[in-house]
């Protein structure tokens, strides 16, 4: 059962342009959610985060938006850089359970 | 460098056999998760170890087991090995383990089971 899920599999944008990565999941309690990059060869690495009592955190180019009512968020980059082109992983945890729930991933590639 | 090492990178072998794969959590860090990710899915969760003690369960099959050492390094240990255990398992790691913490992830291993 994937409680994150992830659409639009690959993502093609030109340099200086805005990426925007959507996640939508099923369960309720989840209360943190994050953003991992994953490069080839190399393990995911945390990005930015954003705890449900908030509907919005900025990290230099990297914004979260989250919409709690209708079990979504999205990820904003911008502007894309080359070096963003990588695979990024939406997760989600549930209070009191530290394991987190990912969707398959984003392939983001940015054209120089 | 996320501080997670994960040995070896690679792993090649065939049905039926027993692997070992292990992680050594970053510095301070109390917690290890073990991830599996197959061909075309996401990250799935397999167990999580606090301290050396087991903390939760996921998707984790009765043929693999784990454990986590005093010196906190942690085993991830898959038997009578199928095709299908084909995939990349990343370990993770954290302070505490507890909510809302980021995880810290190794590099990973690819088993490919022939």
């Amino acid at each position: 059962d994937q409680q994150v899920k992830q659409n639009s599999p690959s993502l093609s944008v030109q340099e200086g342009r805005i990426s925007i990565l959507n996640c939508d999941y099923t369960n309720s309690m989840f209360d943190y959610f994050l953003w991992y990059k994953k490069y080839p060869a190399e393990g995911p690495t945390f990005l930015i985060s954003i705890s449900s009592i908030k509907d919005k955190n900025e990290d230099g180019r990297f914004t979260v938006f989250l919409n709690k009512s209708a079990k979504h968020l999205s990820l904003h980059i911008v502007p894309s850089q080359p070096g963003d082109s990588a695979v990024y992983f939406c997760a989600a945890s549930a209070p009191g359970n530290n394991r987190l729930a990912f969707g398959k991933g984003n392939q983001v590639v940015v054209i120089p | 460098d996320s501080g997670v090492t994960q040995t070896p990178k690679h792993l090649i072998t065939a049905t039926g056999q027993r692997v070992t794969l292990r992680c050594s959590p970053r510095s301070g860090d109390l917690s290890v998760y073990w991830y599996q990710q197959s061909l075309d899915q996401g990250l799935q969760f397999l167990i999580h170890y606090y301290n050396g003690e087991e903390r939760a369960k996921g998707n984790i099959l009765e043929r693999f087991s784990a454990q986590q050492f005093p010196d906190l390094h942690s085993e991830l240990n898959l038997s009578s090995l199928e095709l299908g255990d084909s995939a990349l398992y990343f370990c993770a790691s954290s302070v505490m383990g507890g909510s809302n913490e980021k995880l810290f992830f190794g590099s990973g291993t690819q088993l490919s089971v022939l």
